[in-house]
């Protein structure tokens, strides 16, 4: 069954840097669309970025752009986040999901991970 | 940036009523519309995509309509399980956004 499951969480200091990573089993993920999508404490959940299922394509939102850099290695079946010159704003559970279609432009979030928090505090 | 607002923003129901979430969108996003469902401490998990199609393994007690800038998700007689927080998001372009969200509680 598809899994997904994310690690890189942890506490950092305000303009600070981590990665997160997303490993993924169960589906040919070079054949998938993957996207991050964060829910800060309390709130709703925000789509944070997109790559194409061969990595051509990036997407972001307009509130990570230029301080966060999504990437894949497909043959480890891996995704990534990296995110720099964090915030306080940025603290949150950051899930990885699956989009829906096959080599499909962004659309929906099909099976997520578990999540991994990030804490953004000096 | 296409604003999703769902309402209402929480409501309380009794096991076996039907319930509907309706969601507007800021601009026409023909049917590019999805639902999810979370459970506190949980991953979102998706049931309805393009509007109306049941996501593999979700009950046929949920179902999505809609189109344009008008959708709705309804439970036809809500069960235990189906307590949680429920969202919708466009998938028209990006950004992908998502409304505020339906908190379902029980009376």
């Amino acid at each position: 069954q598809v899994q997904l499951v994310e690690s890189g969480g942890g506490v950092v200091q305000p303009g600070g840097s981590l990665r997160l990573s997303c490993a993924a089993s169960g589906f040919i993920f070079s054949s998938y669309g993957m996207h991050w999508v964060r829910q800060a404490p309390g709130k709703g959940l925000e789509w944070v970025a997109f790559i194409r299922y061969d990595g051509g394509n990036k997407d972001y939102a307009d509130s990570v752009k230029g301080r966060f850099t999504i990437s894949r290695d497909n043959p480890r079946n891996t995704l990534y986040l990296q995110m720099n010159s964090l915030r306080a704003e940025d603290m949150a559970v950051y899930y990885c999901a699956k989009d829906l279609g096959v080599a499909a432009p962004p659309d929906s979030f099909h099976m997520w991970g578990q999540g991994t928090v990030v804490t953004v505090s000096s | 940036d296409i604003q999703m607002t769902q309402s209402p923003s929480s409501l309380s129901a009794s096991v076996g009523d039907r319930v509907t979430i309706t969601c507007r969108a800021s601009q026409t996003i023909s049917r590019y519309l999805n639902w999810y469902q979370q459970k506190p401490g949980k991953a979102p998990n998706l049931l309805i995509y393009t509007a109306s199609n049941l996501q593999s393994g979700v009950p046929s007690r949920f179902s999505g309509s809609g189109s344009g800038t008008d959708f709705a998700l309804t439970i036809s007689s809500l069960q235990p399980e189906d307590f949680a927080t429920y969202y919708c998001q466009q998938s028209y372009r990006t950004p992908l956004t998502f409304g505020g969200g339906t908190k379902v509680e029980i009376k």
